[in-house]
């Protein structure tokens, strides 16, 4: 799986749109994107993940660049239950299970 | 039921010890996993289940013994633990089958303490 990087900690104002960026230079053609979110000590919550189109949800959106070498998690209007460890990963798109593997994040803490 | 329970939240536990931690879903899904995570570090996988097979075990010492007795549960069997085997147990459960992409989706873990 190729590798991603993050900045390891942001912040943002509440009721701000935070946008937390992501590279994965090196992504294969038939690898996700997928962002996972961890609030302090609970366990890992799925957010969203993309292939080549930008996607969104109720969570958030994720812009995917045409190149596919970066990414940015789009949260509309942050709230302090937004603060956790945000984790962009990329894995293949095999069949069967798989690990994820984590890097080390991004902290995102929203500010009052 | 769309969600991923871990049995117990917190766990001490001496060094000759046995207890086992529990998971369990009621999503239909398929594969399960144990994640281990410690202090200010990201998760790491240690073992997965696919239709009640082990498939991957990312050479865990055999102090720790997975078991999945259905497809519905998973559990972690643990001995002779070390106190650096302190950590935030993670379980998770992806659908498989016709599923595409195959999504994991986490328990709230338990905080296992080896003294």
């Amino acid at each position: 799986d190729a590798k991603t990087t993050q900045p390891p900690s942001m912040d943002c104002a509440e009721g701000r749109a935070a946008n937390l960026p992501c590279n994965h230079s090196t992504i294969s053609g038939n690898e996700y994107v997928y962002w996972y979110r961890q609030i302090h000590s609970q366990g890992p919550q799925y957010i969203i993940h993309g292939l080549k189109n930008n996607e969104t949800n109720e969570m958030a959106s994720l812009i995917i660049t045409e190149d596919r070498k970066s990414s940015t998690l789009i949260l509309p209007h942050a709230t302090l239950r937004d603060t956790a460890v945000y984790y962009c990963i990329v894995r293949a798109s095999i069949q069967g299970a798989q690990k994820l593997v984590f890097g080390q994040g991004t902290r995102l803490t929203i500010n009052p | 039921d769309t969600e991923v329970t871990q049995t117990p939240k917190h766990l001490v536990m001496g060094m000759t010890n046995k207890k086992s931690l529990k998971c369990e879903q009621h999503m239909g899904h398929r594969a399960m996993y144990w994640y281990k995570q410690k202090a200010k570090k990201p998760p790491e996988l240690m073992f997965v289940y696919s239709y009640e097979k082990l498939s991957i075990n990312e050479s865990v010492p055999s102090r720790f013994s997975p078991e999945c007795p259905n497809s519905s549960l998973l559990n972690l069997h643990l001995h002779a633990l070390q106190p650096e085997d302190s950590a935030l147990y993670l379980c998770a459960s992806s659908p498989l089958g016709d599923v595409w992409p195959d999504t994991q989706y986490f328990g709230p873990g338990t905080r296992l303490t080896v003294l």
